[in-house]
């Protein structure tokens, strides 16, 4: 079965760099573009960024551009996140998750997330 | 960038209820963008319905979503006591990128 694990969440000051990784195991890791979400304490989600399968493309949210990097080994079958320059608002739960997208008959796309792991918690704090 | 808005925030039902949880975007969206999840407290989400109303994999029949253009619903026909929760819906955008609503609490009444 899909098995996504997060791993590398603490405690950061502010300005400080952390790298996350997240494990992926029970499906064909190099066949699929990955993403990483966040939801800061008692609040809602946020997509953070998106690689695709062969590390070709990345994307980000306006929120993390120019300080967090996206990046994946597909022969240890991991997905990772550097982030630099932490602030306090990025506090929150990471999450990785895969990528589920594809087309209807009709030629309609469709993109979302299946499989999420357990999260990481990152605490930016003085 | 567009905006999904969900109502209501909170919403107190007793199991066997009916429950209807509004997603409403601030600009059109494709149907095929929209898709929801459910949140249990200390759990990561897990996907409910992709493309506005296709089942994923594994999700019970009582779960249906429907809607075009900027409104959007999800239905839990008959609520069971596991379905209490936090439901988000998420529209992709080009670029790409994605935005989740901010949730809508489904508690026991």
């Amino acid at each position: 079965q899909v098995q996504l694990v997060e791993s590398g969440g603490g405690v950061v000051q502010p300005g400080g760099s952390l790298r996350l990784s997240c494990a992926a195991s029970g499906f064909t890791f190099s066949s699929y573009d990955m993403h990483w979400v966040r939801q800061a304490p008692g609040k809602g989600l946020e997509w953070v960024a998106f690689i695709r399968y062969d590390g070709s493309n990345e994307y980000y949210a306006d929120s993390v551009k120019g300080r967090f990097t996206i990046s994946r080994d597909n022969s240890k079958n991991t997905l990772y996140l550097q982030m630099n320059r932490l602030r306090a608002e990025d506090t929150a739960v990471y999450y990785c998750a895969k990528d589920f997208s594809g087309y209807y008959g009709s030629g309609s796309y469709y993109s979302c997330f299946d499989y999420w792991g357990q999260g990481t918690l990152v605490t930016v704090s003085s | 960038e567009i905006v999904l808005t969900q109502s209501p925030g909170t919403l107190s039902l007793s199991p066997g209820e009916r429950a209807t949880l509004s997603c409403r975007a601030s600009q059109s969206v494709s149907s095929s963008y929209l898709a929801w999840y459910q949140q249990k407290t200390g759990q990561a989400p897990r996907l409910l319905i992709y493309g506005a109303s296709s089942r994923a994999t594994g999700i019970p029949d009582r779960f249906s979503g429907s809607g075009s253009g900027t409104d959007f619903t999800l239905t839990i026909s008959r609520l069971e006591p596991e379905d209490f929760a936090v439901y988000y819906c998420q529209q992709y955008g080009s670029s790409p990128r994605y935005t989740f609503g901010q949730g809508t609490k489904l508690e026991i009444k």
